[in-house]
């Protein structure tokens, strides 16, 4: 069974406030890490996928890092904002596997 | 484009009933999976198929029966519900060449309760 950890569980913030997560994965047989934006109601939108240790990925207030030696990524948020709340789903793929092994998310709540 | 897309949306069934959920895909995509999403799991694998006439177990399987007919549609069977499958139900099918690095598209849900 393969462990993918998330931390914090949830996290609330106030609007500007920078804020990161922890994703934390197997470093044996690693290929893949995703991150994924769920919003309530919605379905999960992929926001990055990264490869390679010290990859490095941003979209726009989001990045995200990644060190498969020691089998962690970071996701940061800077100047957070409402429509940032969500929960964060990280998801790791090893080898050849083409499945994806999930982390139980970590809920973001902005406040106004 | 429509993506990924799932029937029902919802579903009440009563202990016993059988179902089965629909997802297709219009972007010519290999992989397909279901999940089932419970409060404080995250999602979780329940079967997937690397291509057409092709399934697999997930990490929670039982209860349920898969089939890839054909490429575009993937079909989650309950063949005799319990209160325990109660859930979301997701639906996701990942890139043409369907590397483990391809993104997961994911369909919009179906709640299902059994009562």
């Amino acid at each position: 069974i393969l462990n993918v950890e998330q931390s914090p569980q949830s996290l609330h913030v106030q609007e500007g406030d920078s804020t990161n997560f922890t994703c934390s994965f197997p470093s044996s047989n690693f290929y893949a890490l995703h991150w994924y934006r769920w919003e309530t109601a919605k379905s999960p939108e992929a926001l990055f996928v990264m490869t390679l240790n010290g990859d490095e990925k941003k979209k726009g207030r989001i990045s995200a890092t990644l060190n498969t030696k020691e089998g962690y990524s970071y996701l940061y948020i800077k100047g957070s904002q409402p429509e940032d709340s969500a929960t964060y789903l990280c998801a790791y793929s090893g080898g050849s596997n083409y499945k994806l092994t999930f982390g139980k998310g970590t809920l973001l709540t902005v406040n106004p | 484009n429509a993506g990924v897309t799932q029937t029902p949306k919802f579903r009440v069934l009563k202990t016993g009933q059988s179902m089965t959920l629909l997802c297709a895909q219009d972007m010519n995509h290999e992989y397909m999976y279901w999940y089932r999403q419970d409060p404080g799991m995250g999602l979780r694998l329940i079967h997937y198929s690397v291509g057409e006439g092709t399934t697999a177990k997930g990490e929670v399987p039982d209860g349920y029966n898969v089939s890839r007919l054909k490429k575009q549609n993937f079909l989650l069977g309950l063949e005799s519900a319990a209160p325990s499958q109660t859930s979301v139900y997701f639906c996701a099918s990942t890139g043409a060449s369907g590397g483990p690095g391809d993104t997961q598209y994911f369909g919009p849900g179906t709640r299902l309760t059994v009562l």
